[in-house]
């Protein structure tokens, strides 16, 4: 099963409505990314947030992180039709392991 | 900026013949990963090298191998091939722990 489990695996909202994706690990990491990908294009890495931070920001994204519940929520503010595309978490885990594992993803459509 | 560089795009094999895929990281990366998305699936990890050695293993095929150059560039071998071998290929590349990974735009193999 995968490290890290995405919430809801699909998402439909309006032009300006936000949008929050959540994802749920198995064991311990160094850090959360959020990456986003395009159809059959490549992963864009959004944001890192490292195990003791809690909370993170830029620009219209917010992601917070549960250690305790291993958990994270990505929030994409005041969405554009620009921002339809799949999100993928990806825990980087502890130890001298160097590999990301990533999540099933959420398909956020945004209507315009 | 320079980000990682991936060729071919796109690569048409048949089944039981060998394809290999480049990648070239970011300048100063220190690792380099192999990545492989299926349709509608999410990343899985192959492989990675830290410093021109091999770091990590994921789920790789006995029939998958793979090296890094003394130029840091690497290759993805594929001998073989199988129809579900068919996927869209990735290479990241990242500066050691709690940085980003910048992946390339991947190379598409279809296999007939």
């Amino acid at each position: 099963s995968q490290q890290g489990e995405e919430d809801p695996q699909a998402l439909s909202i309006q032009e300006g409505e936000n949008a929050t994706m959540n994802c749920s690990y198995k064991t311990s990491i160094n850090n959360l990314q959020w990456y986003r990908q395009n159809s059959g294009r490549g992963l864009v890495h959004l944001i890192l947030i490292r195990s003791n931070e809690r909370e993170k920001h830029s620009g219209r994204l917010r992601v917070t992180l549960d250690t305790s519940k291993k958990s994270s929520s990505l929030l994409i503010t005041a969405s554009r039709a620009a921002d339809t595309a799949s999100y993928f978490c990806a825990t980087d885990p502890s130890g001298s392991a160097r590999q990301l594992t990533f999540g099933s993803g959420t398909q956020l459509t945004v209507l315009p | 900026a320079a980000g990682v560089i991936q060729s071919p795009r796109h690569l048409i094999k048949e089944k039981r013949e060998t394809a290999t895929l480049k990648c070239y990281p970011i300048p100063r990366h220190d690792t380099v990963y192999w990545y492989q998305q299926g349709p509608g699936q999410d990343p899985q990890f192959l492989i990675s090298f830290y410093e021109k050695m091999q770091s990590d293993k994921g789920s790789i095929p006995d029939r998958f191998s793979a090296q890094q150059f003394s130029d840091y560039h690497s290759e993805l071998n594929m001998s073989s091939l199988e129809l579900g071998d068919s996927a869209l290929y990735f290479c990241a590349s990242s500066l050691t722990f709690n940085y980003g990974y910048t992946f390339g735009s991947g190379t598409r193999l279809t296999v007939v």
